[in-house]
């Protein structure tokens, strides 16, 4: 069973790059039995999809966030990695990783989320 | 960009009853919508991918309907621990894109 641990630091300063890791157990980044995603949701909002990366090589972003956003591999600790740059207080939010069968499409597999807030 | 809009945003059902939950596609999304579940302070879980088919360990009571831009979550009998927050989804392999409702609150009438 794939289980996701998300962490990072919880306060970013305006606009630098916040930077999350979620280490995978239970399954391989590298194999392509997973989509490995990452989604955001504001305090009290819904959800927004950031981007995934499959098999380590292949990575697709929200078009609203592409400019920002870098999802990355680290295949040696099974983990994957969020970059977002310039950020401000709009990117506050509750950061989840996830993943999700091709098979199934959607998102079967959540991590606990971690809160990040932009403040100085 | 596909805009999936939920209604209502609020819907009051009395244990026991049955709820339905509507989500509307800006254009078809064939059969590619989930529904997923989140109470407070908690992930959000899948109930619902491919329209109809149930997630692992779902009960029979949710089930789901529509094709192309119509969708609707049926709870059948209205338990005290489903009373949450439901979010539907459209998910196109590709190019890879997936968007949420806004939601609708399920509370306690």
């Amino acid at each position: 069973q794939v289980q996701l641990q998300v962490s990072g630091p919880g306060l970013v300063k305006p606009s630098q790059t916040l930077r999350l890791t979620c280490t995978v157990s239970g399954g391989s980044i590298s194999s392509g039995d997973y989509y490995w995603s990452w989604i955001r949701q504001p305090a009290g909002k819904g959800l927004q999809w950031i981007g995934r990366i499959y098999t380590s090589v292949s990575t697709t972003y929200n078009p609203s966030l592409r400019s920002r956003v870098t999802i990355s591999p680290d295949t040696s600790k099974n983990q994957f990695s969020l970059r977002l740059s310039s950020v401000t207080a709009a990117d506050t939010a509750l950061y989840y990783c996830i993943s999700g069968a091709p098979i199934i499409g959607a998102f079967d597999i959540w991590g606990q989320g971690t809160m990040v807030i932009v403040s100085s | 960009e596909i805009v999936m809009t939920q209604s209502p945003a609020t819907l009051s059902v009395s244990p026991g009853e049955r709820a339905t939950l509507s989500c509307r596609a800006s254009q078809s999304v064939s059969s590619t919508l989930a529904w997923y579940q989140q109470k407070p302070g908690q992930a959000p879980r899948l109930l619902i991918y491919d329209v109809s088919t149930r997630a692992t360990g779902i009960p029979a009571r949710f089930s789901g309907s529509g094709s192309g831009t119509e969708f609707t979550l049926t709870i059948s009998s209205l338990q005290s621990e489903d009373f949450a927050v439901y979010y539907c989804q459209q998910y196109n392999n590709w190019p890879p894109m997936y968007t949420f409702g806004q939601g609708t609150k399920l509370e306690i009438k």
